[in-house]
């Protein structure tokens, strides 16, 4: 079981918005802006979209936004596109003596 | 730009060691902290642990007792030991740089436990 919790799925026609949640405890996500999200196309290297929250790395498209709320973190995604088909993981810093959290992944279609 | 790959092979033995090392190419290894990352088949992804170039680690307390991390820093390389292996420990071993957020990462590579 993963420490973060995901939705299996989501889907979305061409140009939805989606947003994928993902779950944690205030021993994480409640108490460390340190949320990252990966987009992983299988047999591909994973790809970070989203790091210390809303932060986008260079090259990542403005489609990409993440936001926190609680113990909550939410990644959306606007002109859903059909490369965006992949599967997405949140992961969360969670300090005490030093561990990082994953998600359990959401997979998401592309109607 | 950075590139990693992971090497290694891709059976062993149950109770046996697990070694991995990850080649990193277009930098240094010479900063940031140095990731492994698994995920077994079907599940999600699980922190191993990390190693900064100094040789200063931190591990999943989960696997804490069975894992040792080491970089080698005239080879730009970093390696991953996981003993006493059981099939649990099948999984997809990915290498990446980061200490909490992780850019970029290696394509992975499969090792199954199994006798």
């Amino acid at each position: 079981q993963s420490a973060l919790t995901q939705p299996a799925s989501v889907s979305g026609s061409p140009g939805q918005s989606i947003t994928i949640s993902c779950t944690g405890t205030s021993s994480d996500v409640g108490t460390y802006n340190y949320v990252s999200w990966y987009q992983h196309h299988p047999g591909k290297a994973p790809k970070v979209m989203i790091y210390d929250v809303s932060k986008r790395p260079s090259g990542v498209s403005n489609r990409f936004s993440g936001s926190k709320s609680g113990n909550s973190a939410s990644l959306t995604i606007s002109g859903l596109q059909a490369e965006d088909e992949a599967d997405y993981f949140c992961c969360s810093y969670a300090g005490g003596g030093y561990v990082v959290v994953f998600g359990g992944g959401t997979k998401l279609t592309v109607l | 730009q950075v590139q990693l790959q992971e090497s290694g092979p891709g059976l062993v033995k149950p109770s046996e060691t697990l070694s991995l090392n990850c080649t990193v190419s277009g930098g240094s290894i010479s900063t940031y902290y140095w990731s492994w990352i698994r995920q077994p088949p079907g599940k999600g992804l699980e922190w191993i642990g990390n190693i900064l170039y100094s040789g200063s680690t931190n591990y999943n307390p989960s696997l804490k007792s069975r894992v040792t991390m080491s970089v080698d820093t005239s080879k730009n390389q970093f390696s991953l030991r996981l003993s006493s292996v059981t099939t649990a420990d099948t999984a997809v071993y990915y290498c990446a740089r980061g200490e909490w957020w992780f850019d970029p990462w290696g394509q992975g590579t499969l090792v199954t436990v199994s006798s």
